[in-house]
């Protein structure tokens, strides 16, 4: 079975890039999205289709999908994006979503 | 406005049964694929089932296979999942998900606010 692999934390200064990296085989054939969620808070997504933005998500985040390995980006990083952050594939109507990176801003 | 609302949660024994609803408004509900998503305490994000836009096609994680069941009722903006055989690795909020794509890659653009899950003796 596929698997997603996420870095259980990252920290970052504010103001400063803050990037996830997702690994797994599936992400060779299929793209990435990705999900911000708060405590206490329902998962919001920040990326689809490896580099979409939805409407109302800041510029600051954006995603890349290479080969193996799916990034997600955030450029100047400010304390409201202190979150977990999710990965997730998507293959004949399964999701699979990564373990999970904990963003820190220090 | 997109909302999503889940109900059904709570207290339930090992072995037990539990049908968790979801209504929603403010899209075309017949137009799109439909997920139950979980979290069990402190951990991650868990797919747990998914269910077509229209001829019903079902879908499930192996930990869910045999014992949930997901359906929809289009003409009441419905979206259900009958649990049974519960055992206390299934205690987590259950979040009722939009497909975020109306065909091919799927993503989910909407959220409920979940409703918990409690297996104990």
């Amino acid at each position: 079975s596929y698997e997603l692999t996420q870095p259980p934390s990252v920290s970052v200064s504010p103001g400063q890039t803050a990037s996830i990296t997702c690994s797994g085989n599936i992400l060779g054939s299929t793209s990435a999205s990705w999900y911000q969620q708060k405590p206490g808070q329902s998962p919001v997504v920040v990326i689809y289709q490896d580099s979409k933005r939805p409407s109302g998500i800041p510029e600051r985040f954006s995603g890349s999908n290479s080969g193996h390995a799916a990034t997600l980006t955030i450029s100047g990083t400010q304390a409201m994006d202190e979150a977990d952050y999710y990965c997730q594939a998507w293959d004949s109507s399964i999701y699979l979503f990564g373990s999970g990176t904990k963003v820190t801003v220090l | 406005e997109v909302q999503l609302l889940e109900s059904g949660g709570g207290l339930v024994q090992p072995g037990g049964s539990l049908r968790l609803s979801c209504v929603v408004s403010g899209f075309t509900f017949s137009d799109y694929a439909m997920n139950w998503v979980r979290q069990a305490p402190g951990k991650g994000l868990e797919w747990v089932s998914g269910i077509s836009r229209s001829d019903g096609t079902t879908k499930y994680a192996d930990s869910a296979k045999g014992r949930f069941t997901i359906s929809r009722d289009n003409s009441k903006n419905m979206l259900y999942l009958q649990m049974n055989s519960l055992r206390a690795d299934d205690t987590a909020v259950y979040y009722c998900t939009k497909k975020g794509s109306f065909d091919g890659y799927g993503w989910l653009d909407y959220w409920g606010q979940g409703t918990l899950v409690t297996v104990s003796s």
